[in-house]
């Protein structure tokens, strides 16, 4: 099994420009989320979906934007890129909720927009 | 919502010593509490977690403990080797909920 697989693994944008980050899950779990990791402040979430056809908003959504269209694949778009957006970001899945079970979190891309 | 807290920032100890990190949660309803070792580059795992309903969970050199009364769970690492060091994060969460994560201790263990 490849677990949590996000695509890509890095990437560099100018400010304005937009780009989807996808994530892929072969575990049939129900959850999965988008998170960003910026230095000393650990993970925040920005969307996660609680099933195919479902998105909701995390504590930091803005300028985010994310489709479950199918179970396995959740899509983080960013319509107009800003510097404030360079991280690196996370997608993670779980198959009842990550506030009850373990997330198996991919592997990360890393983020920068110039 | 939830809020959690992790105490220390960073901490460094010696090859052999114990190390111990702190986290505080608000929500009294949260009843789920993992802890995610996160290696240089890597992404974040789970090393432990502890239900609601447990004070206490070891496993080999790591062991969690709970207060539900105060609010705090804790990360107890004893012998600690140098591939300990990595950034530890604590989560709280409740069923049907996400987890909220601590901002991370980055542990340094000197050989």
């Amino acid at each position: 099994n490849a677990g949590v697989t996000q695509t890509p693994k890095f990437r560099v944008l100018k400010t304005g420009q937009s780009m989807t980050l996808l994530c892929a899950q072969d575990m049939n779990h129900e959850y999965m989320y988008w998170y960003r990791q910026d230095p000393g402040m650990g993970l925040r979430l920005i969307h996660y979906s609680v099933g195919e056809g479902t998105t909701a908003k995390g504590e930091v959504p803005d300028g985010y934007n994310v489709s479950r269209l199918k179970k396995q694949n959740f899509l983080l778009g960013l319509e107009s890129a800003a510097p404030s957006q360079t991280s690196v970001y996370f997608c993670a899945s779980s198959p009842t909720g990550a506030g009850y079970t373990e997330a198996f979190f991919g592997q990360g891309t890393r983020l920068t927009v110039v | 919502g939830e809020n959690v807290e992790q105490h220390p920032s960073t901490l460094s100890v010696q090859e052999g010593d114990s190390a111990v990190i702190k986290c505080t949660y608000s929500d009294s309803a949260s009843n789920y509490f993992p802890w995610y070792k996160q290696e240089l580059g890597k992404r974040p795992q789970l090393i432990i977690d502890i239900r609601s309903n447990v004070g206490e969970k070891k496993d080999q050199r790591i062991a969690v403990t709970l207060n539900k009364t105060a609010k705090h769970f804790s990360l107890h690492i004893t012998e600690t080797q140098p591939e300990d060091s990595a950034v530890y994060f604590c989560a709280a969460g409740r069923s049907g909920g996400k987890s909220t994560f601590g901002d991370g201790t980055t542990l340094t263990v000197k050989p």
